[in-house]
């Protein structure tokens, strides 16, 4: 099955840094990568996703990479706020029929005002 | 807010009881995916309800079960059970017509003593 690694487990930065989170995947025939964002006692969110054929994507301050031949993607986030404070979990599944994703352990971003 | 809700939000269980577990899933979805989360973990995936069968099941053991009802709703029951079971459990809904984004349900945060 799929196996996917999540580095760092946290990742401490101060406010205005970018901050970047990367993971990597095992099975080649993923397709989809989502990220979400889980503040302390809430819900896990979908920041931003990228699917296979892109290579990046973009949203205002945040962006996602993706390389498939290494298997490896990352969040990166600009001009971080103290609000960004979370734990990050990223995902690779193959989308369509029993789109399973597989999740890393998380990165614990803390932005220090 | 995504639409999904969960109930109970927290539940307090001895060892060897059992346990039921709802979701309703956001208007317009039919899948929803059950997952476990451990303190300082990220989901694993238990099982994935589509039109009311299983589609999917994680490396979890049967005394974990559920249902998905017509209207798209869900249970997770969990039988006989154990102090490592204590965890939020979180179930997320999709829809393959609506690209597999699955969007999370609050949780419910099981203690087992």
């Amino acid at each position: 099955g799929e196996n996917v690694e999540q580095h760092p487990s946290t990742l401490s930065v101060q406010e205005g840094d970018s901050a970047v989170i990367k993971c990597t995947y095992s099975d080649s025939a993923s397709n989809y990568f989502p990220w979400y964002k889980q503040e302390l006692g809430k819900r896990p969110q979908l920041i931003i996703d990228i699917r296979s054929n892109v290579g990046e994507k973009k949203d205002q301050r945040i962006a996602v990479t993706l390389n498939k031949t290494a298997k490896h993607f990352s969040l990166h986030i600009t001009e971080t706020q103290p609000e960004d404070s979370a734990v990050y979990f990223c995902a690779a599944s193959k989308a369509g029929g029993s789109y399973i994703p597989t999740f890393g352990r998380g990165t614990s971003l803390i932005v220090h005002p | 807010e995504t639409g999904v809700t969960q109930s109970p939000t927290h539940l307090i269980k001895t060892r060897g009881q059992q346990v039921t577990l709802r979701c309703s899933s956001q208007s317009g979805h039919n899948t929803v995916s059950w997952y476990q989360q451990a303190l300082g973990q990220g989901p694993q995936f238990i099982f994935q309800y589509y039109r009311e069968e299983e589609n999917g099941r994680g490396n979890f053991p049967p005394r974990f079960s559920g249902l998905q009802f017509p209207n798209y709703s869900s249970e997770l029951n969990v039988n006989a059970l154990e102090l490592d079971d204590s965890a939020l459990y979180l179930c997320a809904s999709s829809s393959p017509g609506a690209g597999d984004i699955q969007y999370f349900g609050a949780g419910t945060r099981l203690s087992v003593l």
